[in-house]
């Protein structure tokens, strides 16, 4: 496709379990971020990839979290041992490489539920 | 105190009306300036971006940045109810990186 492709696009899990959200970016594209969303929130800066590499992952919450790039392409963002706190949308975004990323393209986000 | 300052709302006016939106920020070496529109359940999508300070016009829409003041506006005329959605400033520094965004307002034009 053309855009930004997350999936799953809806997850409910467990407290205490573990999830995978997955980034498919535009081709092309070397930069990609996450947000979280949480309701009613502004986006949270979450990490940004430039290639595989990871130069700022400032906005991680925890430990519980971490995210991989491979083939500067595909991101995926895991939680560990989620919590009701990291119920949120996680969007990712991602723009062509250079500076500044002015147009960040987003995908739907990952509507994640934790109960 | 936050990076990005944004009056969450909710705004509502009247078809036809001219919006304001603004955003107030801290960080002098923001450099670019954008304005994200989202929709309910979706992402948000880029409306327009301005360098430095000055004003940009696109259609309806104006954006404008004073640097001086670490203030940016949008305006939106003759607004239509198609325009209803969550409006969220975003800014970056020269070094590039992350977008740090407001907390957007969300705005409901009725007919």
């Amino acid at each position: 496709g053309a855009g930004v492709s997350q999936s799953p696009s809806n997850k409910v899990t467990e407290k205490g379990k573990d999830v995978e959200l997955r980034c498919d970016p535009i081709s092309g594209h070397t930069a990609l971020y996450w947000y979280r969303q949480r309701l009613g929130q502004g986006l949270e800066f979450l990490i940004y990839f430039q290639g595989n590499s990871a130069p700022d992952k400032s906005g991680l919450p925890s430990d519980r979290f971490s995210a991989e790039r491979t083939g500067e392409s595909v991101s995926t963002l895991t939680i560990q041992r989620t919590q009701q706190e990291d119920s949120a949308v996680y969007l990712c975004a991602s723009s062509i490489a250079g500076t500044p990323n002015t147009e960040a393209f987003f995908g739907q986000g990952t509507r994640l539920t934790v109960v | 105190q936050k990076e990005v300052e944004q009056d969450p709302g909710p705004l509502s006016v009247p078809e036809g009306a001219i919006v304001s939106l603004n955003c107030t920020y801290s960080n002098s070496a923001f450099q670019y300036f954008m304005w994200y529109r989202q929709y309910s359940r979706k992402g948000p999508e880029l409306l327009m971006y301005t360098y430095s300070s000055g004003n940009k016009e696109d259609g309806r829409f104006t954006a404008q940045v004073d640097k001086s003041s670490k203030y940016i506006s949008l305006f939106i005329r003759d607004s239509q109810p198609s325009d209803s959605a969550t409006y969220l400033c975003a800014m970056i520094d020269n070094q590039g990186g992350k977008l740090i965004f407001g907390q957007g307002t969300e705005l409901s034009v009725k007919p």
